[in-house]
């Protein structure tokens, strides 16, 4: 079925970087951008980027520019998402998400019809 | 970026009972508008998108409208599994943002 699996929970001292993965299966990786996305605990869902897994382009929240990088790895299917400088404000779940179109098609919709089951990170000294 | 704001933040209701969730966006976003349920522990859960197009597999009872900054999100009789938190999001303009939720809870 088509899914997007995770990895599991982090810990890190501030000042570290953490790198999440995203592995999907059921559809074609390559057809699809992936989005990450963040809920800090008791607040909204907040946007960070995207990758266009066929062709690597990425775009970043201006917001977490420069902190954050994500990439893929096309032969395993895997979106990965790398933020560093960590800091305690970042705490929070994080959710890789499939947009709803095809890019070829549609480009990016920025609506999301699949998503991980979300990581949590947790930044402590 | 475009500010989303949910109203009510918490909503308490029955079993067959018809709520609405409304969302104003800090400023005109035609019908770039998605709705998404999120149960505690679990991911977001697409369930309207173009502010009143129903995802697959979503019931019905579920409806949405609106066009420029208001937008509401309707569910006609409450179910035992509807009691979740539910999200309105932008996708009018980047970056997309998101209302602060709205609790529904059984009474």
């Amino acid at each position: 079925q088509v899914q997007l699996v995770q990895s599991g929970a982090e810990v890190k001292k501030p000042g570290a970087s953490v790198k999440v993965s995203c592995k999907a299966s059921g559809f074609t990786f390559t057809s699809y951008a992936m989005h990450w996305v963040r809920q800090a605990p008791g607040q909204r869902l907040e946007w960070m980027g995207w990758i266009n897994a066929g062709n690597d382009n990425t775009k970043y929240s201006q917001k977490f520019q420069g902190r954050v990088t994500i990439t893929r790895d096309t032969s395993a299917s895997t979106a990965y998402m790398q933020l560093s400088s960590l800091r305690s404000e970042d705490t929070a779940v994080y959710y890789c998400a499939r947009d709803s179109a095809r890019v070829a098609v549609a480009g990016t919709v920025y609506t999301f019809d699949i998503w991980g089951q979300g990581t949590m990170v947790t930044v402590s000294s | 970026d475009i500010q989303m704001t949910q109203s009510p933040s918490s909503l308490s209701a029955s079993v067959g009972d018809r709520v609405t969730i409304t969302c104003r966006a800090s400023q005109g976003i035609s019908n770039s508008l998605a709705w998404y349920q999120q149960k505690p522990g679990k991911a977001p859960k697409l369930l309207l998108y173009a502010a009143s197009r129903l995802e697959s597999g979503v019931p019905p009872r579920f409806s949405g409208s609106g066009s420029g900054t208001v937008h509401t999100l309707t569910i006609s009789s409450l179910q035992p599994e509807d009691f979740a938190t539910y999200y309105c999001q932008q996708y009018y303009s980047s970056p997309p943002t998101f209302g602060q939720g709205t609790k529904l809870e059984i009474k």
